[in-house]
This record gives structure tokens, C-alpha cells and sequence, in this order.
């Protein structure tokens, strides 16, 4: 019953430096996608992958690269961290349309990780 | 792209039955209206969903007029557990680059 695992969990950078938020999924989804949390600002969408090898951006996409290799990963990287970047990053996944289905899809998040770039 | 507005905040108390209305003037033909709600340092999770007329689930009832500009989320009889950010999101998967969140709403149940 993993579903969406985020790590790492808690992270302080400086400015300049560069990490990898790492998400994964065991549900075999097609639809991944990062978000990022403020304080009075919902979430907004950063990234978003429709399958292994196919990536688009969202709302807030700079300063942020994502890949897709494989169905289960999609690891969001900041190259060189910027205060502006400090936040709460949600990782989501969701099935997608199959020959006609309806709806939305429900998408499934993981718990969150907590970044802070002083 | 079609936003929602929806209030900031709502206070009740428990045992009342609370009704979120969320505004989307926008709302394409394809697309649907889905809440989540998310407690404090977890990640949002999936209410309910609908197109139109009424959707009633285990925990939450999902309200449609005819034109879909707007629909109001009902919670009965609700109790302190309820506390917790309620966002309405309108998307289809056609535009999977229009799933966007709002501030949502912050319900406060009250004993």
C-alpha cells in the first residue's frame, strides 16, 4: 500500500546548490506531476508527465527540470536553489483516459517534502 | 482556463451540516468538477467528483445546476476531524496541464 513515497521528506539548501526531490509510484499510473505548496497560495503546478519519456510544463515551471525514464519515477530537480524556491513539494500521480473513460481522474499525492533555501 | 473561487474561510460547529459553494463562470463542456481536502502537512485527497445534477459518496454530496457555473460541496453532520482545506478543482484529462489548484477553503469545526 506504498502509493505516492516523496524523499526526501525535510531538506535545507543553500543558495546555488542543487538536489532532486525523488517521487515514486507502485500504482502503474501514467500521469505524474509536481506541485508546489505556499503559504495562501493553494498548490501550483510545476511540472507534469503523460508517460515514461514525455514531459510539460505548468504554471510555475522555471528553475525546475523534470524527466520521466520510467513509469514509477519522476524526480523534479533544482539546479541552482533560490530562496524563492523554499516551499512544500507535492508529488501526484493518476491514471488517464483509456478508450473514452470519463472524468478527471482522481489524483493520488504523497505526503509532501519540506524544502528551505537560506 | 476555467478558475474557481471559492470563500477563504468557514467556521461551523459540529453535528452541522456544512455546504462549500465554489464559483467556475468558465467551465468547458468537457470538463469535470472534482473537491479534495487536505489536513495539515499531508498531501491533498480526492472527495468527490461530478459533471452535473448531484453525486452522493460515503462521506460528501456534490451539487450541479444546469449551467455548471458553480456547485457547492455538502458535508453532513460535521464533526472536528472535518477541519481542513477543501479545494474545488474543474479539469479534464484532455488538458492535463489544466489541473490547478485555488487557495481553497478553510473550514474551522468548532465543539
Amino acid at each position: 500500500n506504498a502509493g505516492v513515497t516523496q524523499t526526501p521528506k525535510f531538506q535545507v539548501l543553500k543558495t546555488g546548490q542543487s538536489m532532486t526531490l525523488q517521487c515514486a509510484q507502485d500504482m502503474n499510473h501514467e500521469y505524474m506531476s509536481w506541485y508546489r505548496q505556499d503559504p495562501g497560495m493553494g498548490l501550483r503546478l510545476i511540472h507534469y508527465s503523460v508517460g515514461a519519456g514525455i514531459t510539460d510544463q505548468g504554471e510555475v515551471p522555471n528553475g525546475y527540470n523534470v524527466s520521466r525514464s520510467t513509469t514509477e519515477d519522476f524526480p523534479l530537480r533544482l539546479l541552482s536553489a533560490a530562496p524563492s524556491q523554499t516551499s512544500v513539494y507535492f508529488c501526484a500521480s493518476s491514471h488517464t483516459l483509456h478508450g473514452g473513460a470519463l472524468g478527471a481522474g482522481e489524483l493520488f499525492f504523497g505526503e509532501g517534502s519540506r524544502l528551505t533555501v537560506l | 482556463l476555467a478558475k474557481t473561487t471559492q470563500p477563504i474561510s468557514m467556521d461551523s460547529y459540529e453535528g452541522q451540516e456544512v455546504n462549500i459553494t465554489c464559483s467556475h463562470n468558465n467551465i468547458a463542456t468537457n470538463d469535470y468538477i472534482t473537491w479534495y481536502q487536505q489536513f495539515p502537512s499531508q498531501g491533498p485527497r480526492f472527495i468527490i467528483q461530478g459533471y452535473k445534477t448531484k453525486v452522493t459518496n460515503e462521506v460528501a454530496s456534490l451539487f450541479i445546476p444546469a449551467d455548471r457555473k458553480s456547485s457547492t460541496l455538502s458535508l453532513p453532520r460535521v464533526s472536528l476531524s472535518d477541519t481542513a482545506v477543501y479545494y474545488c478543482l474543474v479539469a479534464t484529462q484532455y488538458n492535463f496541464n489544466k489541473f490547478y489548484f485555488g487557495s481553497g477553503t478553510k473550514l474551522n469545526v468548532k465543539p
